[in-house]
């Protein structure tokens, strides 16, 4: 089933926040496999965060990943508007399959 | 890049079939995987196939519905949904990769499902 994910996070710029993916010893805790994407209305996904902590060429370093458990998180730092988007976690699984989070939407207030 | 082809109206119980068109990149040296989004919904996984080994992997939600192909002579994948209904109606997505490092993008190709 689905990772779990908030479904919404605000933040004011300048703050940082802290989105959090909650998964099993079958998915997110039993493989360094957990990406992370942003997405505006109408585009297509972008991958931020591979490998659980591995940014992706041209991500700001604002961007972070890490990994606790079950549970990954993506914490960005020094907000700013256009980072407002959805985001999701995605994460292999024991299945050799892939599951995607909810989806996390983030409001830049 | 990854281009995929244009937006389908299908009524319930047909089949639409999905095309992404590589170029830049090597082909057969990436796999692809099919990403889908309903309306309003969040990302779904539907299976990936490897482009060198010519080996699928599907959702068990979509095994016995889907066929995902890659033809390396023109770098272009496949993905057939058969016994369409309502709910597939989604915005479809390629993605090079099959890690789940999925770094390229096609644009998305829209599919109605509607009588």
């Amino acid at each position: 089933s689905a990772l779990t994910q908030p479904a919404s996070v605000s933040g004011s710029p300048g703050q940082s926040i802290t989105i959090s993916c909650i998964g099993t010893s079958s998915d997110v805790g039993g493989y360094n496999s957990v990406s992370w994407y942003q997405q505006y209305p109408d585009k297509a996904p972008k991958l931020m965060i591979y490998e659980d902590t591995n940014r992706s060429s041209g991500v700001s370093n604002r961007f972070s990943g890490s990994k606790s458990g079950n549970t990954a998180s993506l914490t960005i730092s020094g907000l700013q508007a256009d980072d407002e988007a959805d985001y999701y976690c995605c994460s292999y699984t024991s299945n050799t399959t892939h599951v995607f989070g909810g989806g996390t939407k983030l409001a830049v207030l | 890049q990854l281009v995929q082809s244009g937006a389908e109206v299908k009524k319930p119980g047909a089949s639409v079939k999905v095309s992404c068109k590589a170029s830049g990149y090597t082909f057969d040296s990436y796999g692809i995987t099919w990403v889908r989004q309903a309306p309003g919904q969040g990302l779904e996984w539907m299976g990936r196939i490897s482009v060198y080994f010519y080996n699928t992997i599907y959702a068990q939600k979509f095994q016995g519905r889907v066929t995902m192909a890659a033809e390396t002579s023109t770098k272009t994948a496949y993905m057939e949904l058969r016994s369409l209904r309502s709910e597939d109606t989604a915005v479809y997505y390629c993605a090079r990769g099959t890690t789940g490092t999925f770094d390229l993008w096609g644009q998305g190709t829209r599919v109605t499902v509607s009588s």
